[in-house]
């Protein structure tokens, strides 16, 4: 079956550690993005990616880093920098950066600190 | 800079009555519009997109939505409500560049018996 499948389902953070958010597409699509979702909030936009080895910010990307090494990875990097990580981060990805295009999310991973 | 106001975070109906979700969008160009559907702990599911063809869209599980350019809306509605149907909503708007989806804050639906 393709998909995005999404890593922990759950993941605790202490002070001062970063922790990685693993997504990965095995649905060859060429962009990916990383969305946070807070309590009765939208989706804000952290980072995203149109192809391999390139990605941008997006509109919370503070306290945050990303890598696109492969073409089916985007993991997502919490650092300690980010003072406020307790959300619900959501994956996703879509066939091509154009703006028609659906974007497919994962599962999903709930982060909270300790 | 486009956004999304989804009036109405919480709307409750009984099964069996008219689902109606409200959106409405800014947008200096001509949008592509998206509603997805979220159930607890979970990732967000496609219903419906609008990339410019018809202005009546339909989707799964019954839904459809209307975009209106005049009211810069695009509500989305199913006529008889299910149980099934109780979930978190949302409406998205597209930016030109990159594909990045802009999300309205969401309106969570509740079916009463």
């Amino acid at each position: 079956d393709g998909g995005i499948t999404q890593s922990p389902k759950y993941l605790f953070r202490k002070e001062g550690q970063n922790v990685t958010l693993s997504c990965e597409q095995n649905l060859n699509h060429d962009a990916m993005y990383w969305y946070r979702q807070d309590p009765g909030q939208g989706l804000r936009l952290i980072y995203y990616s149109q192809i391999v080895n390139d990605f941008q910010k997006g509109d919370i990307a503070e306290g945050y880093s990303v890598s696109r090494e492969k073409k089916e990875s985007f993991p997502l990097t919490v650092t300690s920098a980010q003072k406020n990580p307790t959300a619900f981060y959501l994956c996703a990805s879509s066939i091509s950066p154009s703006s028609r295009e659906t974007q497919y999310f994962g599962p999903g991973t709930r982060l909270l600190v300790l | 800079a486009q956004s999304v106001t989804q009036l109405g975070s919480h709307v409750s109906v009984s099964e069996g009555a008219l689902v109606l979700l409200r959106c409405n969008y800014s947008s200096s160009v001509p949008p592509y519009l998206f509603w997805y559907v979220q159930y607890p702990n979970q990732g967000l599911q496609l219903l419906l997109k609008y990339t410019s063809a018809a202005t009546l869209v339909k989707g799964i599980n019954g839904f459809e939505a209307e975009f209106k350019k005049s009211e810069t809306s695009f509500h989305l509605t199913k006529p008889s409500a299910h149980m099934s149907d109780a979930a978190e909503y949302f409406c998205a708007v597209s930016r030109n560049a990159g594909n990045m989806l802009t999300f309205g804050g969401g309106t969570r639906l509740m079916v009463k018996p």
